[in-house]
């Protein structure tokens, strides 16, 4: 009964260095998405995917990469990362029917970029 | 654009005592209203919702009402225990199941 599984929970990277948070969920869910938050902003939407096959940006996207290959699986890829993206970073995925706004959390993971 | 204001936390209170936290909304339209929970160390998990006006959400003793007027969703609870401690986030949502609009968030503090 895993849910959804984030990997790593903390990271410490160096400005310019690139990493992958990785995301995996084994509910079939056909939503996944990406958030960070970040003190007194509560969590914004980095991006998201419905589908295999399928992403688009959410509300903070710039300096982030996401692919989705299959239904279990949604990286999200930091390309040259900047003190700015020092974050706690979260993974979400619920089912997409209309009207179901349950997401279901990972534990985040904790990225420092120094 | 469509956003949510939480009262600033911490908000610290004793066991037993009773919690309100303030959550208001600017939205174009009707949205559908959410508590959201975040324990230390987890991901925030649904604490309950309301979808239209007058509905009044519920769940292990929180409530919540849906209130067009005010344009608020309140969270309420009759008695406070040390393990409701953690941070509560309202969020709204449209008929677009594709984004959440977060609050800041409050975090509580309930000590015995």
């Amino acid at each position: 009964n895993a849910g959804v599984t984030q990997t790593p929970k903390f990271q410490v990277l160096k400005t310019g260095q690139s990493m992958t948070l990785q995301c995996a969920q084994d509910m079939n869910h056909e939503y996944m998405s990406w958030y960070r938050q970040d003190p007194g902003m509560g969590l914004r939407l980095i991006h998201y995917s419905v589908g295999a096959g399928i992403t688009d940006q959410g509300e903070v996207p710039n300096g982030y990469n996401v692919s989705r290959s299959t239904t279990e699986d949604f990286p999200l890829r930091l390309l040259s990362a900047a003190p700015s993206q020092t974050s706690v970073y979260f993974c979400a995925s619920k089912t997409d029917r209309v009207g179901n706004e349950k997401l279901f959390f990972g534990s985040g993971t904790q990225l420092s970029v120094l | 654009g469509d956003s949510v204001t939480q009262m600033e936390g911490p908000v610290t209170l004793s066991e037993e005592a009773f919690l309100t936290i303030n959550c208001t909304y600017t939205a174009t339209g009707y949205p559908s209203l959410f508590w959201y929970v975040q324990y230390p160390g987890e991901g925030l998990q649904l604490l309950l919702k309301a979808t239209k006006a007058d509905d009044k959400g519920s769940n292990k003793g929180f409530e919540a009402t849906y209130r067009k007027e005010t344009t608020s969703f309140h969270l309420e609870k009759g008695s406070v225990q040390v393990s409701d401690s953690a941070v509560y986030f309202c969020a709204l949502s449209f008929n677009q199941p594709r984004k959440l609009i977060f609050g800041a968030g409050t975090r509580l503090a309930v000590h015995p």
